[in-house]
């Protein structure tokens, strides 16, 4: 299994441009997460997915959004990127309880 | 909303100290999960703690789980420079679909 993988691995934008970060797992995890890492801090829950066609807000929402069509794919949606999302940008999946497991994440720099 | 504090933010050891973090919650958890990211990497889980008082070993390292289900500590004996990273808390409410991650306490470890 390959796990979580997340494309691209580091993106720069301008202001106002849009991007889609790709989340792709292949354990046919139900539970699917997406975070931001500002440097030296915690991470912040952005939007997650129960399944299928589920999705909710986390913590932080503005400014992205997701779908999820299929159990496999949760792509992050950043719609007019503005400097204050820059950051490492992590998905993650879970089964049902227990541990989440993470992509190896993608950093985005917005100039 | 809930709220997950840790303590210290940093910590500098030198090889062979022992080393613990400390986790409290605003809410009682359901359970608490403790992930170790290393630089550059992203969060991997150690261990998950469900059960009041619960204690977890794992080699060097020790977990606890409060009596209140609202705290927990990480504890590392004799350090050494392969446990250099940043330690996690998250916790997970009863409602269940959420983690709500620490701020992560950054172990340095001098050899």
């Amino acid at each position: 299994n390959a796990g979580v993988t997340q494309t691209p691995k580091f993106r720069i934008l301008k202001i106002g441009q849009s991007m889609t970060l790709q989340c792709t797992q292949d354990m046919n995890h139900n539970y699917m997460y997406w975070y931001r890492q500002d440097p030296g801090m915690g991470l912040k829950l952005i939007y997650y997915s129960v399944g299928a066609g589920i999705t909710d807000k986390g913590e932080v929402p503005n400014g992205y959004n997701v779908s999820r069509s299929t159990t496999e794919d949760f792509p992050l949606r950043l719609e007019l990127a503005a400097p204050s999302q820059t950051s490492v940008y992590f998905c993650a999946s879970r089964p049902g309880q227990g541990a989440q497991y993470f992509g190896p994440g993608t950093r985005l720099l917005v100039l | 909303g809930q709220q997950v504090m840790q303590i210290p933010q940093y910590q500098h050891v030198q090889e062979g100290e022992d080393f613990t973090t400390y986790c409290n919650s605003s809410t009682t958890l359901s359970n608490i999960q403790w992930y170790k990211q290393r630089p550059g990497g992203h969060p991997v889980f150690l261990i998950q703690l469900v059960k009041s008082g619960e204690v977890k070993k794992q080699k060097r390292l020790t977990f606890q789980f409060g009596e209140a289900k609202k705290n927990s500590s990480l504890h590392i004996t004799a350090t050494q420079t392969t446990d250099v990273g940043t330690y996690f808390c998250a916790g997970r409410n009863n409602a269940g679909n959420m983690l709500t991650f620490g701020g992560g306490t950054r172990l340095m470890v001098k050899p």
